[in-house]
């Protein structure tokens, strides 16, 4: 199965600012089918990006999705305060779907 | 706007089955274009997908569960539901039931069931 590894674990940063989230796979993901979700506590995840770079209905343009291959990158251009959470990536171009472990932005 | 529903039995002894249902509310599940999957969240550990299944009843598990899961759904009360047998404290988790966007992105979940595995 494809490991997908996050980096960095957590991300202090402050609001305004630029957050900069890494997914690598361990191995090429098909079709660039990479996605990533939102956690924040007691809820459960909420799809952000999908295919990669697409956003999903409702998400704002400050977020932001690139990468192809083994390499992804979720960019906040500038953080709110409701985006402090968790993020996880997803690819879904190889069965089974996996999950990275997570990188938590916090303040 | 669709929504989903997780109900289970919050505690299971080891080596019984679980099952778990998931209530669709505000859409019908016998939709050709409906997916439905189960995903468990371990405490502190990596998200999990168990298991996905099609409009028609065709079913897709992760090969680490498949021996001990099945899925099935019943259209006449728009829910799916999923047994996991033989279970250990490592089952313990929240699990979510999510809609399924072919191939394979959980575009809407449910709220999650906490489920422990105890005696």
């Amino acid at each position: 199965e494809i490991v997908l590894t996050q980096s960095p674990g957590t991300l202090s940063l402050s609001p305004g600012e630029r957050a900069t989230l890494s997914c690598r796979a361990s191995q090429s993901v098909s079709n660039n089918y990479l996605a990533w979700y939102q956690q924040k506590p007691g809820q459960a995840p909420r799809l952000f990006i999908y295919s990669a770079s697409s956003r999903a209905t409702g998400i704002p343009d400050r977020f932001g999705g690139s990468g192809s291959g083994t390499d992804f990158t979720l960019t906040i251009s500038r953080l709110e305060p409701e985006d402090f959470a968790v993020y996880y990536c997803q690819q879904y171009g190889k069965s089974p779907v996996t999950f990275g472990q997570g990188t938590k932005v916090e303040l | 706007q669709l929504q989903l529903q997780e109900s289970g039995p919050g505690l299971v002894r080891p080596s019984e089955t679980l099952s778990l249902t998931c209530a669709v509310s505000g859409g019908s599940i016998s939709s050709d274009t409906f997916y439905g999957g189960w995903l468990r969240q371990p405490p502190g550990k990596v998200l999990e997908w168990i298991a996905t299944m099609s409009y028609s009843g065709t079913t897709y598990y992760n090969p680490s569960l498949k021996s001990r899961v099945t899925m099935s759904v019943d259209m006449s009360k728009n829910q799916f539901s999923l047994k996991l047998s033989s279970v250990t404290a490592s089952d313990t988790a929240i699990y979510y039931c999510a809609k399924v966007q072919v191939p394979g992105i959980f575009d809407q979940w449910g709220q999650g069931t906490r489920i422990t595995v105890s005696s």
